[in-house]
């Protein structure tokens, strides 16, 4: 059973436009999400974080919404840039216990 | 070297070989985890170890071993591995085992481990 589920495996965004990454869960007591970014051959980078408490948080070009009625949180990304081009996991952990990882969504930016 | 480190980045070995991954984490952190990343799959976590104890072994088959000599280094004793085995192994380190904002773990690049 996927707890974490990224169901778009793929995205292509246009350099400048938004970049709108889902990500939806079901275990209601996931209390702290995280996105990461892999590039090709290397590990995930921790990118940006949101605690159940709040239901945005944002740092530079990047925004993560939480809707913890519709178990759904978002990544924006804007302006789009070619350098976020990678793949990005969704990860969500209830307390201290460990963190599940979705299957992650490549995104492309367009130049 | 910062961050953390693994070696090799790639392994191809038959079933009945033993081999080792290597894993060291130059952040001064306390907890270190071992990841297996397959093909369409989510990240899986393999082993925990906090202040070299292990803290949690995920339902790993025993071909898997784990080895944590100090808090900077970490190792993934393989042997009598199966195909299926294949995969992308991640290391990763944080401060603790918590899952606070301060806890935010931190991944090695990898090693692509082929079984033939």
């Amino acid at each position: 059973d996927q707890q974490v589920k990224q169901n778009s495996p793929s995205l292509s965004v246009q350099e400048g436009r938004i970049s709108i990454l889902n990500c939806d869960y079901t275990n209601s007591m996931f209390d702290y999400f995280l996105w990461y970014k892999k590039y090709p051959a290397e590990g995930p980078t921790f990118l940006i974080s949101i605690s159940s408490i709040k239901d945005k948080n944002e740092d530079g070009r990047f925004t993560v919404f939480l809707n913890k009625s519709a178990k759904h949180l978002s990544l924006h990304i804007v302006p789009s840039q070619p350098g976020d081009s990678a793949v990005y996991f969704c990860a969500a952990s209830a307390g201290n216990e460990k963190l599940t990882f979705g299957t992650g969504t490549r995104l492309t930016i367009i130049p | 070297e910062t961050g953390v480190t693994q070696t090799p980045r790639h392994l191809v070995m038959g079933m009945t070989n033993k081999k080792s991954l290597k894993c060291e984490q130059h952040l001064g952190h306390n907890a270190m985890y071992w990841y297996k990343q397959s093909a369409k799959k989510p990240l899986e976590l393999m082993f925990v170890y906090s202040l070299e104890e292990r803290v949690e072994n995920n339902s790993v088959p025993s071909r898997f071993s784990p080895e944590c000599p100090n808090s900077s280094h970490l190792f993934l004793h393989l042997h009598t591995l199966q195909p299926e085995d294949s995969a992308l192994y991640l290391c990763a380190s944080s401060q603790s085992t918590g899952m606070g904002e301060t806890d935010t773990q931190y991944f090695g690049p990898g090693t692509r481990l082929t079984v033939l």
